[in-house]
């Protein structure tokens, strides 16, 4: 099976900052990266698809980057919605695993 | 709009087994594949196994094999996950997800989802 790694564990930051995510899989993936954001008690929501592809409705202040086995998300300036916990997932072959997760908290 | 609604919270005793149900609408159901993944207290997101609701095609992740089953129901659009000889670490919310695209496509994440079902097996 692929594993995911995402670092860091905890991030805190200011309204406002450029934060970055990092996702490494344990053998290459291609592109095959989505990214996804969650609130407490809510299920996930899909931001980015293919690396790198927004998906449709979330802003454009999120991006997403990589290949191979290096991927990450950035939010070149953190707004209060921004404040949750961020999972990566490949797809490139079963089973689909998840990062651990990044909770990205108010400094 | 597509839209999956899970059915409600369970409590089941360790041993027993549990079916959660997640029912379609807003678009055709045979066209995509179902994803379940679950959600310990406190914990990160665990992907669980997929259904083809096209032909009924199940990949399912390896420590749950044997344990676990998932169907899909056609008239009802109606993705079903089981999970039989529950143990007190199968507490957990409970999610469906359907593919972002359909199943004929490449796949591109998990672009809706389930509201979550809670599941808590205790004595």
């Amino acid at each position: 099976d692929i594993q995911m790694t995402q670092s860091p564990s905890t991030l805190s930051a200011s309204v406002g900052d450029r934060v970055t995510i990092t996702c490494r899989a344990s053998q290459t993936i291609n592109n095959w990266l989505a990214w996804y954001r969650q609130k407490p008690g809510k299920a996930p929501q899909l931001l980015i698809y293919k690396a790198s592809s927004l998906e449709s409705g979330v802003p454009s202040r999120l991006s997403g980057s990589g290949s191979g086995t290096e991927f990450t998300l950035t939010i070149s300036s953190l707004q209060p919605d921004d404040f949750a916990t961020y999972y990566c997932q490949h797809y490139n072959s079963y089973p689909w695993t998840f990062g651990q997760g990044t909770k990205v908290e108010i400094k | 709009q597509v839209q999956l609604v899970q059915s409600g919270p369970e409590v089941k005793k360790p041993g027993a087994s549990v079916k959660v149900s997640c029912k379609a609408s807003g678009y055709t159901f045979i066209n995509y594949g179902i994803s379940w993944v679950r959600q310990a207290p406190g914990q990160g997101l665990e992907w669980m196994g997929w259904v083809s609701a096209y032909n009924g095609n199940t990949n399912y992740a390896q420590n749950l094999q044997g344990r676990i089953t998932m169907t899909t129901d056609t008239p009802t659009s109606t993705a079903y996950m089981e999970l039989r000889r529950l143990r007190s670490d199968d507490t957990a919310v409970y999610y469906c997800a359907r593919g972002r695209t359909g199943i004929m496509i490449t796949p591109s994440g998990l672009g809706n989802w389930g509201q979550g079902t809670l599941v808590t097996v205790s004595s």
